[in-house]
Parts: C-alpha cells; sequence; structure tokens
C-alpha cells in the first residue's frame, strides 16, 4: 500500500519551454502533497506543500510563478517549471501524506529534470 | 543552528558489525520522527517512525529522546545492501506542513 507515483521519469528539454510533472497516489487519497527538490549530494530540499482544492504553500525563495503547482484532485498534483533554464535541472520528487495522525511522507521515484 | 542536524558520515563499518546514528532537532514542539533511506539517484523510502516508546523492526531499532531532542538509529548485523544515505525526519507541528529533513548521514558497508 501507500504507493505514489510519478511521470516522467525523466525528461531533457531546451531551455525557455515549459515541463509539467504529475504525482499520483495509487492506493490512497492524498489530501497533501509535498514537491521537493534535490541537487546531487544535496539534501531534499521542501519547494511547497499541495492541498487539494486549495492554493499552494511555497517556501521562502520558492518562485511560485516559476513553479505551479496544481492539486486537482485527492489523488494527483502536478508540478510545472515554466520557461525552464539549466539551473532548473535538478531531481524533483513528490510526495503524499496518508493523512493519519503521524503523516508518514510516500514518495515518489522522483522525475530528474535536464534543461539544456 | 539547524532545525534537524545529522553527522553526514560517512560512516564506513564492516559487514556484520553494529552502527549506530543521531540525530538532533531544535524545535521542542516537533511531533512526529521518522528514518528514511535514500539510495544514490533514488527517492527516499520510509524505513521506520520513531514512537515515544521505541521501536525495532528486525535488525532496525529507533529511539526518541525529548528531553535530549534527539533521534537514534541502530542497525545490527550490518548488511552490505544496508549501504545508502539516511535520513533523519522531524514533522515540527501536529499538521503536516512543517517536515524538515535532516541532510542524510552516509552509510558504506564493507565486505
Amino acid at each position: 500500500g501507500a504507493v505514489v507515483s510519478q511521470h516522467p521519469s525523466w525528461v531533457i528539454c531546451k531551455s525557455g519551454t515549459s515541463v509539467k510533472i504529475e504525482c499520483r497516489s495509487l492506493d490512497f487519497q492524498a489530501t497533501t502533497m509535498f514537491w521537493y527538490r534535490q541537487f546531487p549530494k544535496q539534501s531534499l530540499m521542501l519547494m511547497a506543500t499541495s492541498n487539494e482544492g486549495s492554493k499552494a504553500t511555497y517556501e521562502q525563495g520558492v518562485e511560485k510563478d516559476k513553479f505551479l503547482i496544481n492539486h486537482a484532485s485527492l489523488t494527483l498534483s502536478t508540478l510545472t517549471v515554466t520557461s525552464a533554464h539549466p539551473e532548473d535541472s535538478s531531481f524533483y520528487i513528490c510526495s503524499a501524506s496518508t493523512g493519519t495522525a503521524y503523516n508518514e511522507q510516500f514518495f515518489g521515484p522522483g522525475t530528474r529534470l535536464t534543461v539544456l | 543552528r539547524k532545525e534537524v542536524e545529522q553527522d553526514p558520515g560517512p560512516f564506513n563499518v564492516p559487514e556484520g558489525a553494529t552502527v549506530a546514528f543521531n540525530c538532533t532537532y531544535s524545535n521542542s514542539a516537533s511531533q512526529s520522527f521518522f528514518w528514511y533511506r535514500q539510495d544514490c539517484r533514488k527517492e527516499p523510502k520510509l524505513l521506520m517512525s520513531v514512537y515515544s516508546s521505541g521501536n525495532e523492526d528486525g535488525r532496525f531499532t529507533a529511539q526518541l529522546n525529548r528531553a535530549s531532542q534527539y533521534i537514534s538509529l541502530l542497525i545490527r548485523d550490518s548488511k552490505l545492501s544496508d549501504s545508502a544515505t539516511y535520513l533523519c525526519v522531524v514533522n515540527a507541528y501536529s499538521s503536516a506542513s512543517k517536515i524538515i529533513f535532516g541532510s542524510g548521514t552516509r552509510l558504506s558497508i564493507r565486505p
């Protein structure tokens, strides 16, 4: 149980294009999903918290107009990297909370974005 | 001071050894605690939740010390497959909105 999928698993795009990443909870409903970014040999950095049906909460320093988050249903959240640049190249990982009192998070397999 | 601190390692230990990591947290109001493991270029996977009474899962034991604000992970009879980065995760409030990851401790098990 508690499986989270992400699509695509990797993407290469040209600078200036937009990339959409999907995060799905496959066997549970996730009222809250989280988006992280991880650069090589660094820790996960929380970008934003996404609640179903409401606006995402962005961490300090994360541009909400550049990283668009939509959490349209209890099983799907999307992250769109708009006008991507090479410095946006990173490993993007989503997670979903089961909503239990202990709030364990389960992670998607990640999306490796490379912007040329 | 970081909200969650871990010794980055690397810890390099022989197969079969016992190894322990600590993780300290600064917010005394923290509610829940977890250990995740992350393999190279993979997503983190939940290893254990850490309960106030401590908990054990096979070769892994997790402890919480609220007075000193740290959690620990003990791995007994370590296997080569235990080589990974171990992430300490703290949920600072009762809601899910303040999840803090430690920077991770790298563990390498040698034959």
